[in-house]
């Protein structure tokens, strides 16, 4: 099974910086990945899907990039509503990162 | 607008069973592939089972197989998780998950229900 790695498991920020998450596949996965954010108590929602592509609705801020075995989640100007847990997903077979908790400073 | 609710959480002893029921509306829901997703309490996302648009394939996570079946009715737009032999870390919320667009999968959850919480406990 191809394993996902998320780094960081934390990240702690100002309203405004520039924030990147990083996953890593076990194997190469093309542009199969997907991007998600969690609020708490509250269900997942897709931001990215095919690596780069925004779902629609999703502010242009958020962006992801990458290929072959490592991919990047920028979100380019923090606002307050973007505190979340953000997951990347392999959508070739199914399986998620840990998590990156997404903090404000 | 497309909503999935489920439905038949609830808690339970260790080897019972249940039965997960996600109702489909706003879409064609006899097009799209679904999936269930859970979560075990403050841990991340652990896909479950997904089955076809016609129900003609159905694919479950090694941690279940054997004991989780997938089904769906397009007559009722909904989809179903049979839980049996149920153990205390199937323990979560459970999420009802749509497929993207695709002609085949695509492999990612364009939307999703609210969740319903298992709690397997003696």
């Amino acid at each position: 099974d191809i394993q996902m790695t998320q780094s960081p498991s934390s990240v702690s920020a100002s309203v405004g910086d520039r924030v990147t998450i990083t996953c890593r596949a076990s194997q190469v996965i093309s542009n199969w990945l997907a991007w998600y954010q969690q609020k708490p108590g509250k269900a997942p929602k897709l931001l990215i899907f095919a690596t780069s592509s925004l779902q629609s609705g999703v502010p242009s801020r958020f962006s992801g990039s990458g290929s072959g075995t490592d991919f990047t989640l920028t979100i380019s100007s923090l606002q307050p509503e973007d505190i979340a847990t953000y997951y990347c997903q392999q959508t070739n077979g199914l399986t998620f990162g840990g998590g990156t908790n997404v903090e404000i400073k | 607008q497309v909503q999935l609710v489920e439905s038949g959480g609830g808690v339970v002893r260790p080897g019972r069973s249940l039965r997960l029921s996600c109702a489909a509306s706003g879409f064609s829901f006899s097009s799209y592939t679904m999936h269930w997703v859970r979560q075990a309490p403050g841990k991340g996302l652990e896909w479950v089972a997904l089955i076809s648009y016609d129900g003609s394939h159905t694919y479950l996570a090694d941690s279940v197989k054997g004991r989780f079946t997938i089904s769906r009715d397009n007559s009722r737009n909904t989809q179903y998780l049979q839980m049996n032999s149920l153990r205390p870390d199937d323990t979560g919320v459970y999420y009802c998950a749509r497929d993207g667009p695709s002609v085949a999968s695509a492999g990612y959850f364009d939307y999703w229900g609210q969740g319903t919480l298992v709690t397997v406990s003696s």
